[in-house]
């Protein structure tokens, strides 16, 4: 069965260094998202992205973060100058792409990061 | 803005016995309603959706969810519980015009007791 992976399971980083976090998407999804999770609280939407470009954002996604499809298999979250506050767990998820928004969104393992 | 509320914060109950876990959302469109599992260390694993037509939904692992349009609710049941089945349940829910973002709520952990 398909799955999306995510890379490296966790990242260890200083505060104020970048960090690329890594995904592959269910290969015929043209959807993709990532989502993260703070110890202790709800799991919050970052982004989406689709045909090449964010489709949306939420609050959360400033100008330290950025996505990227690099190539035709990867999707990736640059995150510029991390902070302690940037500590969660990090899901990348794919979906068809259905009209309506009656998408399934099929969701990685995660990666956990840690900012010191 | 729309909002997911998942009551139960811990939920424990013996093996065999039924389960019931509480979702209520906030919005007025038509929503699109899913729960998923998350077991420690895993991702977040599909157990079932709504779209439209049958209220009454049947997800893998033996588990079913009920949606109910008048209280605003989407409730996840199994008649009778294993001990694998201890994990956190979230409840997330889409919305008609709300792009393709999940709102999900803050998850209800599961123990099973043998």
């Amino acid at each position: 069965e398909p799955e999306v992976t995510q890379t490296p399971s966790h990242q260890v980083t200083q505060m104020g260094q970048e960090v690329i976090l890594r995904c592959v998407p269910i290969s015929n999804h043209l959807y993709f998202y990532w989502y993260r999770q703070i110890l202790g609280q709800k799991v919050e939407f970052l982004v989406s992205f689709y045909n090449n470009e964010i489709s949306e954002k939420s609050e959360i996604f400033d100008d330290q973060f950025s996505v990227e499809r690099p190539d035709g298999s990867n999707f990736t979250l640059k995150i510029r100058s991390t902070k302690l506050e940037d500590s969660a767990m990090y899901f990348c998820a794919s979906s068809e792409a259905r009209p309506h928004g009656s998408d399934t969104q099929y969701f990685g393992p995660g990666t956990r990061l840690t900012v010191l | 803005a729309q909002s997911v509320t998942q009551p139960d914060i811990h939920i424990t109950v013996s093996e065999g016995a039924s389960l019931e876990l509480r979702c209520n959302y906030s919005y007025g469109a038509t929503p699109y309603l899913f729960w998923y599992v998350q077991s420690p260390g895993q991702g977040l694993q599909l157990l079932l959706k709504y779209f439209s037509g049958d209220t009454l939904v049947q997800g893998i692992k033996g588990f079913e969810a009920e949606f109910k349009r008048s209280q605003s609710s989407f409730n996840l049941r199994k008649p009778s519980v294993h001990w694998s089945d201890a994990a956190e349940y979230f409840c997330a829910v889409g919305f008609t015009g709300g792009g393709n973002k999940l709102t999900f709520g803050t998850g209800t952990q599961l123990k099973v007791e043998l």
